[in-house]
């Protein structure tokens, strides 16, 4: 059972660019989520979903930024527009259930995108 | 506001010597509770976790971390500490029912030979 998987490790884009940050839970998980950690900063919470639905979208900028988990496919973080403090390293972690529902949820995490905006 | 706070930003500690990490949390009802391990470059490695029942709880690679409930406290600790420990650690809570972590500031721990 391969693990959460996001893609590309690593991306270079120029401002005003567009950004397309996926990823592929776990099997068996339709619950996802979306973490952007600053450099020398904690993880914040960015977007919940579940597929084809946003539960929470709390954490996400209110431009430029959205998210879609499809019935078929990987979620897609995406940002259009890129500035440089869009810099960042994007998680995405993905569970069950929804972390705390139930006895022993926890989410699990991939490695990670690095988003560098020049 | 539920949040998380880790005091300590950077901590340094000799191969063998004890650790521990604080963390406490503000929320309003009994917390789920989480320790993460991020190496440099790589995603997060979960640690331990609390639920509920016993308030030590065991780890993988040899940590443990304890609730009290009275000071809102969430310590990780390890009785020695190995040079491959070094590395990003978070804790965070989770909000029950609502899917989402959120994460304290993270300890950074540095291992001397």
């Amino acid at each position: 059972n391969a693990g959460v998987m996001q893609n590309p490790r690593h991306l270079v884009r120029r401002r005003g660019q567009e950004a397309r940050l996926r990823c592929s839970p776990m099997k068996g998980h339709s619950h996802v989520y979306w973490y952007r950690q600053l450099p020398e900063e904690g993880l914040k919470f960015m977007v919940y979903l579940q597929k084809e639905n946003i539960i929470d979208e709390s954490g996400m900028p209110k431009e430029r930024f959205s998210a879609e988990f499809p019935k078929e496919g990987p979620s897609i973080l995406r940002i259009q527009q890129v500035v440089r403090g869009d810099s960042a390293a994007y998680f995405c972690a993905s569970s069950p259930r929804p972390p705390g529902s139930a006895l022993n949820t926890e989410a699990f995490f991939g490695q990670g995108t690095r988003l560098t905006v020049v | 506001a539920q949040s998380v706070t880790q005091p300590d930003i950077h901590i340094t500690v000799s191969e063998g010597a004890s650790l521990e990490l604080r963390c406490n949390y503000s929320y309003g009802a009994t917390p789920y509770l989480f320790w993460y391990v991020q190496s440099p470059g790589q995603g997060l490695q979960l640690l331990l976790k609390y639920f509920s029942g016993d308030t030590l709880v065991q780890g993988i690679k040899g940590f443990e971390a304890e609730f009290k409930r009275s000071q809102s406290s969430f310590n990780l600790r390890k009785p020695s500490v190995h040079w491959s420990d070094a590395a990003e650690y978070f804790c965070a809570v989770a909000h029950k029912g609502g899917g989402k972590l959120i994460f304290g500031q993270g300890t950074e721990l540095s291992v001397k030979p």
